[in-house]
């Protein structure tokens, strides 16, 4: 199977600032990447896919990075409404696997 | 607008069986492969089924094939998972998602979920 690892499980930022949130794949899975964002009380939002590719709907400021095995969420000039869990998925092979998650919270 | 809505959790004996439904609305349900994705309390998501358009292809991880399968009924818009054999490890939340694009295999849209609690 393919193991995601999101290195940091907690970054702390303020409104305004910039954060990357980073993703490793075990092993090379081309751009078969999505990143997904989870705020309490609500449902699971498709930000990313294909890598880089924004899901209609996503704020510009959001973009993602990276091919092969590291990719990288950036999210510019933070909004209140950008803080919760983040997530990484490859869709590259079978079994769909995901990252254990970062959640970003207000400083 | 998307919806889904996930319903059938509960507590449940380890060895027995569950079945979870998920209602969907607001798009055309027979055009999308649909799966169930968990989330064990304070764990990462797991990938448990997914469906083809027609029902007549589906898949599964190790951790669940032979125990759980997944169906719907296009007429009825609804997704099923049944859980046989359950195990502690199975308790999560579980969560319905549309897959963006056929043989894509990513998640456009997920319900809100619903918790199964295997435990004596």
């Amino acid at each position: 199977d393919v193991q995601m690892t999101q290195s940091l499980s907690y970054l702390a930022a303020s409104p305004g600032e910039s954060v990357s949130i980073s993703c490793k794949a075990s092993k090379s899975i081309s751009n078969y990447l999505a990143w997904y964002q989870q705020k309490p009380g609500e449902a699971y939002k498709l930000l990313i896919y294909s890598g880089s590719t924004l899901q209609s709907g996503t704020p510009s400021r959001f973009s993602g990075s990276g091919s092969g095995t590291d990719f990288t969420l950036t999210i510019r000039s933070l909004e209140p409404e950008d803080f919760g869990l983040y997530y990484c998925q490859q869709y590259y092979e079978k079994p769909l696997t995901f990252g254990s998650g970062t959640k970003l919270e207000i400083k | 607008e998307v919806q889904l809505v996930e319903s059938g959790g509960g507590l449940v004996q380890p060895g027995r069986s569950l079945k979870l439904s998920c209602a969907a609305s607001g798009f055309t349900f027979s055009n999308y492969y649909m799966a169930w994705v968990r989330q064990a309390p304070k764990k990462g998501l797991e990938w448990v089924a997914t469906i083809s358009t027609s029902g007549s292809r589906t898949y599964y991880p190790d951790s669940v094939k032979g125990r759980f399968t997944i169906s719907r009924d296009n007429a009825k818009s609804s997704l099923y998972l049944q859980m046989n054999s359950l195990k502690s490890e199975d308790t999560a939340t579980y969560y319905c998602a549309r897959e963006a694009k056929p043989l894509h295999w990513y998640f456009d849209f997920w319900g809100p979920g619903t918790m199964v609690t295997v435990s004596s």
